[in-house]
């Protein structure tokens, strides 16, 4: 079946200007999550969706980070004013439950943004 | 802090041989552990999944499990080149939607 999605697969912007970044997760998956990747590094987790709610905001990295999510499904984080610090790979992850023993996640391709 | 371990590498062997992948983890209660695998540029992918301690095997794939120690280890049998990667281990603690991963091992298999 279709895996996770996300759009756009590259984004290249101006610093000060705002990005949206999309995600579509497998279907049926309840839980989505969002990490950062900069070059080199390992994985920065950022939020997590159990539904359409956000219970753990903690790793968004200023109040210029936002993230909601729809129907259960679909996802979209918005940086505004962007900075050049931002620039990374933005990656998608979902699961099934979010909490079983067994349940597993699994990443979309990313989104590389390039603040200029 | 909970943390995920694991030597950065990079890890060399010539082709054909096993390679060994190890990762250790603080947080005693977890129960859920993962190996994924990231080529340069890609996003990670699920290579194995194991919850109970002793060996789980999937075709070349073996993971292994040693809750008392607090480890946890990936061995791959006739390494090839393709599986030259990162190698991401990681950790849910139980009860917990949190994925706590470790920074990689850089895997080089040589031709």
């Amino acid at each position: 079946g279709a895996g996770v999605s996300q759009s756009p697969s590259n984004k290249v912007t101006e610093k000060g200007k705002d990005v949206e970044l999309r995600c579509d997760p497998i279907s049926g998956h309840t839980a989505l999550y969002w990490y950062r990747q900069s070059l080199g590094q390992g994985l920065e987790f950022l939020i997590y969706f159990q539904g359409n709610s956000a219970p753990d905001k903690s790793g968004l990295p200023s109040d210029r980070f936002s993230a909601e999510r729809t129907g259960g499904s679909v996802s979209t984080l918005t940086i505004q004013r962007t900075q050049q610090e931002d620039s990374a790979v933005y990656l998608c992850a979902s699961s099934l439950l979010g909490l079983a023993v067994t349940d597993t996640q699994y990443f979309g391709p990313g989104t590389r943004l390039t603040v200029l | 802090q909970k943390e995920v371990e694991q030597n950065s590498g990079p890890l060399s062997v010539p082709e054909g041989a096993i390679a060994s992948l190890n990762c250790t983890y603080s947080d005693r209660g977890s129960q859920s552990f993962f190996w994924y695998r990231q080529y340069s540029g890609k996003s990670p992918e699920l290579i194995m999944s194991i919850y109970s301690n002793g060996d789980k095997e999937d075709g070349r794939f073996t993971a292994q499990l040693n809750k008392a120690s607090q480890y946890v280890s990936l061995l791959i049998r006739d390494s090839q080149p393709s599986d030259s990667a990162t190698y991401l281990c990681a950790v849910r603690p139980s009860g917990t939607y949190k994925y706590i991963f470790g920074t990689g091992t850089r895997l080089k298999v040589l031709a």
